[in-house]
């Protein structure tokens, strides 16, 4: 099992660029997240999703935009990339809500 | 006050030495507990569930105290691969809230 993979591994934005990261397990997990994790703020919820075809807000939302419309893929889009949005963003699945968490190894961006 | 608050750190330890790290949440309703790992420039890893009575994994223990609102997480005989940053993780509803994350260096 290769359990949770993200792509790309790095990108570099100019602003108002769009772009998508695409998160995939396949460990049959229900629930899928998308985090950022910026210094000294500790990971962040943007996303997540409770199975196939559903999605719901976090804590951070605004400028994010997700779709899961496989239950094995979980993608999160920037429409207008802004500085503020440079970040590490982590993906995650759990196979219940209560369940430990199996994180991605994550995707740097940079916004110029 | 933020959801999850731990020990800023850093913690830097020699070999051998034991350490204990805090956490604190203001949320009564949280349900699950957890410590993570995270290596630097890596993503994080489930060390350890946090239950009421109290649990052991080799020379890793943690301690909830619900009353409170406090975790912790002790490590004993530490080893330099023990250097890491640990993160306190709450659950209710639907959210797992991280907290900030302790430094530790174990030096040789």
């Amino acid at each position: 099992n290769a359990g949770v993979t993200q792509t790309p591994k790095f990108r570099v934005l100019k602003t108002g660029q769009s772009m998508t990261l695409l998160c995939a397990q396949d460990m049959n997990h229900e629930y899928m997240y998308w985090y950022r994790q910026d210094p000294g703020m500790g990971l962040r919820l943007i996303h997540y999703s409770v199975g196939e075809g559903t999605t719901a807000k976090g804590e951070v939302p605004d400028g994010y935009n997700v779709s899961r419309l496989k239950k094995q893929n979980f993608l999160l889009g920037l429409e207008s990339a802004a500085p503020s949005q440079t970040s590490v963003y982590f993906c995650a699945s759990s196979y219940e809500s209560y369940y430990e968490q199996y994180f991605g190894p994550g995707t740097r961006l940079t916004v110029t | 006050r933020k959801e999850v608050e731990q020990d800023p750190g850093p913690f830097n330890v020699p070999e051998g030495a034991t350490v204990a790290f805090n956490c604190t949440y203001s949320n009564s309703a949280s349900q699950s507990f957890f410590w993570y790992r995270q290596d630097c420039r890596k993503e994080p890893k489930l060390l350890m569930s946090v239950y009421s009575s109290g649990n052991e994994d080799g020379r890793f223990t943690a301690q909830l105290n619900r009353a409170s609102q406090y975790i912790s997480l002790l490590i004993r005989d530490s080893k330099l691969s023990d250097s890491a940053t640990y993160l306190c993780v709450v659950k209710y509803g639907q959210n797992f809230v991280f907290g900030p994350g302790t430094r530790l260096s174990v030096l040789p």
